[in-house]
């Protein structure tokens, strides 16, 4: 199972939106609503902020947004913060029974 | 409050075997599935194994497949990762992770990871 593809690098300004894509094929983001993301800060455990393509935990900050067409999903971060600064990484359920990670995204806020 | 600690590692032969735990409380542990995912140092997530949450169903990656056995003792609220034939390729940070509901696949509280470092 090959690893879901994310752009290693996004960046934007404090308050404006950024996208993170994240394709995979039929067999795993297009072919099921399993699709999570994941927030990782240098040294910390991964937090989670999107499951289920587009549902956000409890208590999680609606900036947060996730959506999909086709094999890419997306997670969008509107207004962006500093503390926002942090490496991404979206997974998905497979038709293997497995699950895919990709391969992280570090996103810098200038 | 959800807390999940993991022990176990350490540093093993190439070859040998490690058994990891994870002691969870704060929720119904029978009532979830649970997972491992592991971190190579610089490196990203990688997927290992899952469990349902009454044992009965469970889930590996094709890298560990044969070799590792995800298992769990819901009178003990922990999970295992017996991992034996250790490769280099197998150091890494290894999460416990709780499952969403029934769900495996996706993971709502992680603990702080366990160091796994197989080297001669």
């Amino acid at each position: 199972q090959s690893a879901l593809t994310q752009p290693a690098s996004v960046s934007g300004s404090p308050g404006q939106s950024i996208t993170i894509s994240c394709t995979g094929t039929s067999s795993d983001v297009g072919g099921y609503n399993y699709v999570s993301w994941y927030q990782q800060h240098p040294g910390k455990a991964p937090k989670l902020i999107i499951y289920d393509v587009s549902d956000r935990p409890s208590g999680l900050s609606n900036r947060f947004s996730g959506s999909k067409s086709g094999n890419t999903a997306s997670l969008t971060i509107s207004g962006l913060q500093a503390e926002d600064e942090a490496d991404y990484y979206c997974s998905s359920y497979t038709s293997s029974s497995t699950v895919v990670f990709g391969g992280g995204t570090k996103l810098t806020v200038l | 409050e959800v807390q999940v600690l993991e022990s176990g590692g350490g540093l093993v032969q190439p070859g040998g075997s490690l058994r990891l735990s994870c002691a969870v409380s704060g929720f119904s542990f029978s009532s979830h599935a649970m997972g491992w995912v592991r971190q190579a140092p610089g490196k990203g997530l990688e997927w290992v194994s899952a469990i349902s949450g009454s044992g009965s169903s469970t889930y590996h990656a094709d890298s560990v497949k044969g070799r590792f056995t995800i298992s769990r003792d819901n009178s003990k609220n922990t999970l295992y990762l017996q991992m034996n034939s250790l490769r280099a390729e197998d150091t890494a940070v290894y999460y416990c992770a709780k499952g969403i509901g029934g769900g495996w696949s996706k993971h709502d509280y992680w603990g702080q990871g366990t160091l796994v470092t197989v080297s001669s």
